[in-house]
């Protein structure tokens, strides 16, 4: 079993859907969350760094994390075509020294004007 | 503008032989990593460096060769040993060591 699930999909959306990623996890030592937006061909760029529980929004980005499940979840509102990209869930331990962060594999999204 | 660069963008070698991967930094980072992507699989660590002259090796060092001589560069050799050196190569740093920051990627593509 992987230490992080994450559905490849691809989902596809019609523009103006909330969308839904998810990632489950298995380590119950991972505090720190993070979410990647990855077009094709570039680096990850990080959209969303969220410490243990709860919510954390950022313009029509949500985070969620809930440990008790072990499942962190990324909601797009209002989807627009230039959302289309592979998100990467990311998370690792408690801080001190170095933790490794252990990446999903990705999510492709296509969002359909 | 602060960030991570990598160059070449793309790059071409022959089978044996060795290629160097170039990666600065100027966000004043102390550690950085690079790891490489294959598709359908997650980033896979290759080695890390926490601070300069030191770095450790990740999940798959294995045919791979860093040095860290200054703060801002982390360039990654491929050499002859590495069996399956085609793939997407990503440098990224961070202070903490959970939120970091990744460069555009090198396309190495050997044949």
């Amino acid at each position: 079993q992987k230490e992080v699930e994450q559905d490849p999909g691809p989902l596809s959306v019609p523009e103006g859907a909330i969308v839904s990623l998810n990632c489950t996890y298995s380590n119950s030592a991972f505090q720190y969350f993070m979410w990647y937006r990855q077009y094709s061909r570039k680096g990850p760029e990080l959209l969303m760094y969220t410490y243990s529980s709860g919510n954390k929004e950022d313009g029509r980005f949500t985070a969620q994390v809930d440990k008790s499940s072990k499942y962190i979840s990324l909601f797009i509102r209002d989807s627009q075509p230039s959302d289309s990209a592979t998100y990467l869930c990311a998370m690792s331990g408690p801080s001190g020294g170095y933790q490794k962060v252990t990446f999903g594999t990705g999510t492709k999204l296509q969002v359909i004007p | 503008d602060g960030g991570i660069t990598q160059s070449p963008k793309y790059l071409f070698r022959k089978e044996g032989q060795n290629v160097t991967l170039s990666c600065e930094q100027n966000l004043n980072h102390d550690a950085m990593y690079w790891y490489r992507q294959d598709p359908g699989q997650g980033l896979r660590l290759i080695y890390y460096s926490q601070i300069v002259n030191d770095f450790q090796k990740g999940d798959i060092a294995e045919g791979y060769s860093v040095s860290r001589e200054k703060k801002e560069s982390f360039p990654l050799t491929v050499t002859s040993a590495q069996k399956n050196p085609t793939a997407f190569y990503l440098c990224a740093s961070s202070i903490s060591g959970s939120e970091q920051y990744f460069g555009p990627g090198t396309r190495l593509t050997v044949t």
